[in-house]
C-alpha cells in the first residue's frame, strides 16, 4: 500500500531563511507520480509540482527547489529566503500509475513565517 | 480561469439531518474526488468517480454516500450527520493520462456537527 509521511508538523521560521519540508513514501509501484501542494489560510489546495518516478532531476522554481531521491524514498522541498506570504499547510501525495490517478498525502507541514 | 466551485464554505448541521455538499467544476474534468481534512491526518480520500453515475469507494467511505449525474457536479451526502464527520471537506477534479499535472480543488466546506 502507498503511504506518504511528513514527520515535520509544524515550522517556524524568520523571514528570509531558507527552510526545507521533508517528504518520505512507500509504494511498491515501480511507476509512481509525487506532488507538492500548498494550502494558504483561504482553504484552497494549490498544485505546485508533480514528478513522475522516472525523473530523478531536482527542479527549481524561482524560490522553491525540490530534491527527488529514489535510494531514500524522499521528496524534500526547499524554499529559499522565505517570505511570510510563504506561510501555509504544506501537503505532499503520491499517486501509483496503477492506482488510477487517486492522490494518497501526507499529514502536512504547516509552515509560519516570522517578519 | 478554472475552477471547482464548492457550494458553502461553512455549515452547521445537527446530529442525525442528512447533509448534501455539492462541487461543481468548469474544466470537462472527467475524474473527481471528495477528501476530508483533519489535523494530522492530512486529507484522506471518500468516494471518487471517474465519469458519470460512476462511483468508487475511497478510504474512509462509511457513513458517506455520494451522486453524479452530471460529468460537471459531483455531490457528497451524509446520510446522517454524527458529530465525528465534523471536518473540512474538499472536492478535486482532474484529467487522467500521462499528462496529468495533478487536481484542482476547491475551497473547501467546513462542516460542524452538533
Amino acid at each position: 500500500a502507498q503511504k506518504v509521511t511528513q514527520a515535520q508538523t509544524e515550522i517556524s521560521v524568520v523571514e528570509k531563511e531558507d527552510v526545507t519540508l521533508d517528504c518520505v513514501y512507500e509504494t511498491r509501484d515501480t511507476t509512481y507520480y509525487l506532488f507538492w501542494y500548498k494550502q494558504p489560510p483561504s482553504g484552497e489546495l494549490v498544485f505546485l509540482i508533480r514528478r513522475n518516478s522516472f525523473d530523478e532531476q531536482n527542479e527549481i522554481s524561482g524560490r522553491y527547489s525540490w530534491n527527488f531521491q529514489k535510494s531514500t524514498s524522499s521528496f524534500n522541498f526547499t524554499i529559499t529566503a522565505s517570505q511570510v506570504v510563504d506561510s501555509a499547510v504544506y501537503f505532499c501525495a503520491l499517486s501509483e500509475a496503477n492506482a488510477g490517478n487517486m492522490l494518497t498525502f501526507g499529514g502536512g507541514t504547516r509552515l509560519m513565517v516570522k517578519p | 480561469d478554472v475552477k471547482v466551485t464548492q457550494s458553502s464554505r461553512y455549515l452547521v448541521k445537527r446530529t442525525g439531518e442528512k447533509v448534501f455538499l455539492e462541487c461543481v467544476q468548469d474544466m470537462d474534468h472527467e475524474n473527481m474526488f471528495w477528501y476530508r481534512q483533519d489535523p494530522g491526518l492530512g486529507l484522506r480520500l471518500i468516494y471518487f468517480s471517474y465519469d458519470v453515475k460512476m462511483k468508487e469507494k475511497g478510504d474512509i467511505p462509511e457513513g458517506y454516500s455520494v451522486s453524479r449525474e452530471k460529468k460537471e457536479r459531483f455531490s457528497l451526502i451524509l446520510e446522517s450527520a454524527s458529530t465525528n464527520q465534523t471536518s473540512m471537506y474538499l472536492c478535486a477534479s482532474g484529467q487522467g493520462g500521462t499528462g496529468w499535472g495533478g487536481y484542482t480543488f476547491g475551497s473547501g466546506t467546513r462542516l460542524t456537527v452538533v
